[in-house]
């Protein structure tokens, strides 16, 4: 398995509800991201968690951090149309020599109906 | 300020032909990355450069790869010799800090991505 591997894969809901999707990993980080990627085009980060913090919020976008059960999940409310795209998480890792690199999941492409 | 730039946007290249793709970074951002995406997927790490330091080449699939930075700013990746499996989508991205206990900040800048290198092999 991958580390920072997402579920759902695809996702698909009605503009005005709530998008939830889950992130897992296997070794320990010192912070994971969140990266939102439209159709040809490169990611564009969303929001930052530290592996110290538990929540965040930014606009309609929330993450949580439960680094016993090595997941995260981002939820974005009240979703829009326009959200639809793809969402990756990405773990850095919290030691080594791997500094900054960041590990990418698979991904959740998210489509919002109008 | 402009972003991450990638050159070319599309590249169709025969199979056994050299493919040099380019990144000009953000101006000062001193790390620079390169990723594969392949049709559908996640992200592959290929190599990572870090100020002045060595680069991180653990993720180069094979030694047909390689990469490039002048001057701590443009990048150039080169794929050699290219198979049909190398076709893909590579992706630039460039961040502020450096990040690690090497540079004393910690690893938590977000990564700049370029819209990518779509390479089709035939």
């Amino acid at each position: 398995s991958q580390q920072g591997e997402e579920d759902p894969q695809a996702l698909s809901i009605q503009e005005g509800e709530n998008a939830t999707m889950n992130c897992s990993y296997k070794t320990s980080i010192n912070n994971l991201q969140w990266y939102r990627q439209n159709s040809g085009r490169g990611l564009v980060h969303l929001i930052l968690i530290r592996s110290n913090e538990r929540e965040k919020h930014s606009g309609r976008l929330r993450v949580t951090l439960d680094t016993s059960k090595k997941s995260s999940s981002l939820l974005i409310t009240a979703s829009r149309a326009a959200d639809t795209a793809s969402y990756f998480c990405a773990t850095s890792n919290a030691g080594g020599t791997s500094y900054g690199k960041l590990t990418f999941g698979q991904g959740t492409i998210l489509t919002v109906h109008p | 300020g402009a972003g991450v730039s990638q050159s070319p946007s599309n590249k169709v290249t025969e199979k056994g032909k050299d493919v040099e793709l380019r990144c000009d970074p953000i101006s000062g951002h001193t790390a620079l990355y390169w990723y594969r995406q392949s049709l559908g997927q996640g992200l592959e790490f290929l190599i990572y450069f870090q100020g002045n330091s060595a680069p991180d080449k653990s993720g180069l699939p094979s030694d047909r790869f390689s990469a490039e930075r002048t001057g701590g700013s443009v990048s150039t990746l080169t794929i050699q010799r290219t198979q049909q499996e190398d076709s893909a989508v590579y992706l630039c991205a460039s961040s502020l800090k450096p990040g690690g206990p090497a540079s004393g900040v910690s690893y938590n800048s977000p990564l700049h991505f370029g819209n990518g290198t779509r390479l089709t092999v035939t």
